[in-house]
């Protein structure tokens, strides 16, 4: 059973509107959960990381949010653009071990 | 800086070939890892090291090695390439422990025929 799940597995949204990714869990405990964006044909690059105590964490138009008694955290996007196109890693940090990578959730935002 | 650059960024093998890819990180960066991709896989971790000197077997290992004879290089080896080695390869880097934030290359997408 994978540790990290994400849903939806791919969505398409029109420019402009917002959107909702999901993560759920089983790892615990565990010292960080970061999101990651992938570009297609790019390396991922890390948009936002929180700690096991924290509730959310912004960085510009993206918003995470970790519930830790449901293990489940959430990528927000607002006001969505082309250039939010990608896709989007969930990544759990398991103390002192390696990271738990999910498999990703793939956005596409049309004009 | 440069960051992570990975070369060659394309390659094709037939199977029984052998390749060796080149990662290299400019900021003085302890921790080096190789991933593979997959369609519908997550990131799997393939080798890692510590630091200068050190490697260590992450999750799929098996026909790769690696060497990290100097702090900003980790070369990746394939010593008889098969099919089921054809996948996107990312290198990454981070300070210190893996917690702290990757940093990938552009990837090496790798066909074996």
């Amino acid at each position: 059973k994978n540790q990290v799940e994400q849903s939806p597995q791919s969505l398409i949204i029109l420019e402009g509107k917002n959107c909702t990714l999901q993560c759920n869990y089983t790892v615990s405990p565990f010292s960080n959960l970061r999101w990651y964006k992938q570009d297609t044909g790019r390396g991922p690059v890390s948009l936002t990381i929180m700690t096991f105590s924290e509730n959310t964490k912004s960085n510009g138009r993206y918003t995470a949010t970790l519930d830790a008694d449901t293990k489940q955290s959430s990528l927000h996007i607002t006001a969505s653009q082309l250039s939010d196109s990608a896709s989007y890693i969930c990544v759990l940090n398991q103390a002192g071990t390696a990271l738990i990578f999910g498999k990703g959730t793939t956005l596409s935002v049309s004009s | 800086n440069a960051g992570v650059t990975q070369t060659p960024k394309f390659r094709v093998l037939k199977t029984g070939q052998s390749m060796t890819l080149l990662c290299a990180q400019d900021m003085n960066h302890e921790y080096m890892y190789w991933y593979r991709q997959d369609p519908g896989m997550g990131l799997r971790l393939i080798h890692y090291s510590v630091g200068e000197g050190t490697t260590a077997k992450g999750e799929v290992p098996d026909g790769y090695n690696v060497s990290r004879l100097k702090k900003q290089n980790f070369l990746l080896g394939l010593e008889s390439a098969a099919p089921s080695q054809t996948s996107v390869y990312f290198c990454a880097s981070s300070y210190l422990t893996p917690g702290h934030e990757q940093f990938f290359g552009p990837g090496t997408r790798l066909t074996v025929l």
